[in-house]
């Protein structure tokens, strides 16, 4: 069975860092490429960026929102996916999820259960 | 980035009615269109992938069509348990983008 279980997520301050990961079972994960999306409370989705696989390098992608602040990275040895949040802002206030892309129309079929991130002083 | 919007931003029908949802690119995506469902307090799930593809074990009220830059998510026969709110996501681009969501309500 496919699972993702995110962690990390708390109450941080304005200018803060904080490291979410997400923990894969039930797949081979280093075959995927993997995604961060986000949603504020009571919001949307928002993509926030992505970590593809070995055969690409473990080049990464981001939301114009997040780039230079955040960073995406991977141990495919420990089927971990990580996203080191720098220099947060109030307006990244929301649970992140982590998905996994299949080659259905590069969908995101599986999810986690997402973890909260709160920006407040 | 390419923008998606959604129409209607919410709706309610009664049980049996058919709906119908429309999702807009603000270019051309092919087919590269996904459609999916949250419930308050879940994560979404995959309905439709591939603009007219039905993922695995979805139910056949389910279904998705389109090209370009318009789309449709029909629910042939609403039920109760589809009350929810709908997103479209465009996969074409690397960076991909969400519509703005869809509530559907039951009445």
């Amino acid at each position: 069975e496919v699972q993702l279980v995110e962690s990390g997520g708390g109450l941080v301050q304005p200018g803060g860092s904080l490291r979410l990961s997400c923990a894969a079972s039930g797949f081979t994960f280093s075959n995927h490429y993997m995604d961060w999306v986000r949603q504020a409370p009571g919001k949307g989705l928002e993509w926030v960026g992505r970590s593809r696989n070995r055969a690409k390098s473990y080049t990464t992608e981001y939301a114009a929102s997040v780039k230079d602040r955040f960073t995406i990275s991977r141990d495919d040895s420990k089927n971990s996916l990580y996203l080191q949040m720098n220099s947060l802002k109030t307006e990244d206030t929301a649970v992140y999820y982590c998905a996994r892309i299949w080659g259905g129309g590069n969908s995101f079929d599986y999810w986690g259960q997402g973890t909260l991130v709160t920006v407040s002083s | 980035d390419i923008q998606m919007t959604q129409s209607p931003s919410s709706l309610s029908a009664s049980v049996g009615d058919r709906v119908t949802i429309t999702c807009r690119a603000s270019q051309s995506i092919t087919n590269y269109l996904n459609w999916y469902q949250q419930k308050p307090g879940e994560a979404p799930k995959l309905l439709i992938y591939a603009a007219s593809s039905l993922q695995s074990g979805v139910p056949s009220r389910f279904s998705g069509s389109g090209s370009g830059t318009d789309f449709t998510l029909t629910i042939s026969s609403l039920q109760p348990e589809d009350s929810a709110t709908y997103y479209c996501q465009q996969s074409y681009t690397a960076r991909f983008t969400f519509g703005p969501g869809t509530k559907v309500d039951i009445k």
